[in-house]
């Protein structure tokens, strides 16, 4: 079955701190693949997306997202976090059924 | 671009009565809408995809009869939880897409409560 993996649930950094939160996905054939954020109180936003060409995706507010196909993984990462990047981050995943799935979620907190 | 509105953001409802939600996009038209449920601290559950008039396809164990879907048009979806109970309180999105386009846009969400 098709699946998406986030296996940090809570990560807690410092300012200036680089970030990369893992994402691991179990689908047959072609996949696309996105990032959102929920800032507290806020609905989703997306980061980034891929769908196809370059593996490295830049997105919004510095972040970016690396597409590795062999290991099906695509992380999500930031070379130095603040504190306005506290907030739940969920990878998700979908084919051409255009179905999304979505990884259970990682609490980033920033501390100042 | 791609605003995704919701209303009401919560509803408080008496056990036994329905309840609408909305569903619109703002500044584009939505061929396809989705409904999610989310609980308190997990991620978001695909309830069901609706296509602008068309029937709702729903997700396996999410009842028909209770969460009725309807897209009426390509900027409108209501969800309407009937005879809510209060195993039915969560917090609802909605999320929509144009034609073709697999990225989803989210609206705010709708927390329901039922008494």
């Amino acid at each position: 079955a098709q699946s998406v993996s986030q296996h940090n649930h809570h990560v807690i950094l410092s300012e200036a701190a680089s970030l990369e939160l893992g994402c691991n996905y179990s689908y047959g054939g072609t996949v696309n693949l996105f990032w959102y954020v929920q800032y507290p109180g806020q609905h989703l936003q997306l980061l980034l997306k891929y769908f196809s060409g370059d593996p490295l995706v830049k997105g919004i507010k510095g972040f970016e997202a690396e597409f590795i196909k062999s290991k099906f993984s695509f992380n999500l990462r930031k070379p130095s976090v603040q504190w306005s990047d506290t907030a739940e981050y969920f990878c998700a995943a979908t084919d051409s059924s255009y179905k999304l799935i979505f990884g259970s979620g990682t609490r980033l907190l920033v501390r100042p | 671009g791609a605003v995704v509105s919701q209303h009401p953001s919560w509803v408080i409802c008496k056990s036994g009565t329905s309840v609408k939600i909305e569903c619109r996009s703002l500044d584009f038209q939505a061929t396809t809408m989705f409904w999610y449920r989310q609980f308190p601290k997990q991620s978001l559950m695909l309830m069901a995809t609706s296509n602008e008039g068309s029937k709702a396809t729903y997700e396996q164990g999410v009842e028909k009869d209770k969460f009725l879907i309807n897209h009426a048009s390509l900027t409108l979806s209501t969800l309407t939880v009937t005879s809510a109970h209060p195993e039915d309180s969560s917090f609802y999105i909605c999320s929509a897409s144009s034609a073709g386009g697999f990225t989803q846009y989210f609206g705010p969400g709708t927390r329901l409560t039922v008494l």
